[in-house]
């Protein structure tokens, strides 16, 4: 099983409707963030969680919610939909190692149509 | 200036060669420097960490890290078509900032 998975993995919906992103995690880890993908844009970080009580905007916050209901999930949440937030969505993991280094561990991704 | 610049691409080399990415960051703090590939449509997969000055190798792979030049770059050895992919960096004093990838592409 995937250590990190995303429901659903694809989800086309329509302009002012409320979606729902979720992510679940088995690895154990107490960070957790969401990320968006566009073409020519790479990863940009939405919001990020370093604990359950914890939840801290990315740089692209504005028109997303998130939710840690557990140490190992974290949903994301498009209150009114518009086109471009059409994207790929990615939530990943991660826990600090030795010396504080934490690497993260992506789920295999959303694919969100706004029409 | 963007935090993590990548060139790109394509970078297209041929089956057997060496592929050289590049990537400069602008944050001095940074600590740790991290190398993903991603296939198209599909999530980053962590290839390679460094957080000292020098090289580090793993298999066909090599990362090397000059902090003085804020530089740091990803070596494949012996490339392979399913080396195609684009290649993102990533640095973090805390959060991880992603360049916005070099698309890589071997040429059988």
């Amino acid at each position: 099983d995937a250590d990190v998975t995303q429901t659903p993995r694809n989800r086309i919906t329509k302009t002012g409707k409320r979606i729902m992103l979720e992510c679940s995690q088995t690895k154990g880890h107490d960070r957790m963030y969401w990320y968006r993908q566009d073409p020519g844009l790479g990863l940009r970080l939405i919001y990020y969680s370093f604990d359950v009580k914890d939840i801290n905007k990315g740089e692209i916050s504005d028109g997303y919610s998130v939710s840690r209901q557990a140490q190992a999930k974290f949903s994301l949440s498009l209150e009114s939909a518009i086109p471009n937030q059409t994207a790929l969505y990615f939530c990943a993991t991660s826990s600090p190692g030795t010396g504080g280094i934490d690497t993260q561990y992506f789920g295999p991704g959303t694919r969100l149509t706004v029409l | 200036q963007k935090e993590v610049e990548q060139n790109s691409g394509p970078l297209s080399v041929p089956e057997g060669a060496i592929a050289s990415l590049n990537c400069t960051y602008s944050d001095r703090v940074s600590q740790s420097f991290f190398w993903y590939r991603q296939y198209s449509g599909k999530s980053p997969e962590l290839i390679m960490s460094i957080y000292s000055n020098g090289d580090k190798e793993d298999g066909r792979f090599t990362a090397q890290l000059n902090k003085a030049s804020q530089y740091v770059s990803l070596l494949i050895r012996d490339s392979q078509p399913s080396d195609s992919a684009t290649y993102l960096c990533a640095v973090s004093p805390l959060k991880y900032i992603f360049g916005t990838g070099t698309r890589l592409k071997v040429l059988a």
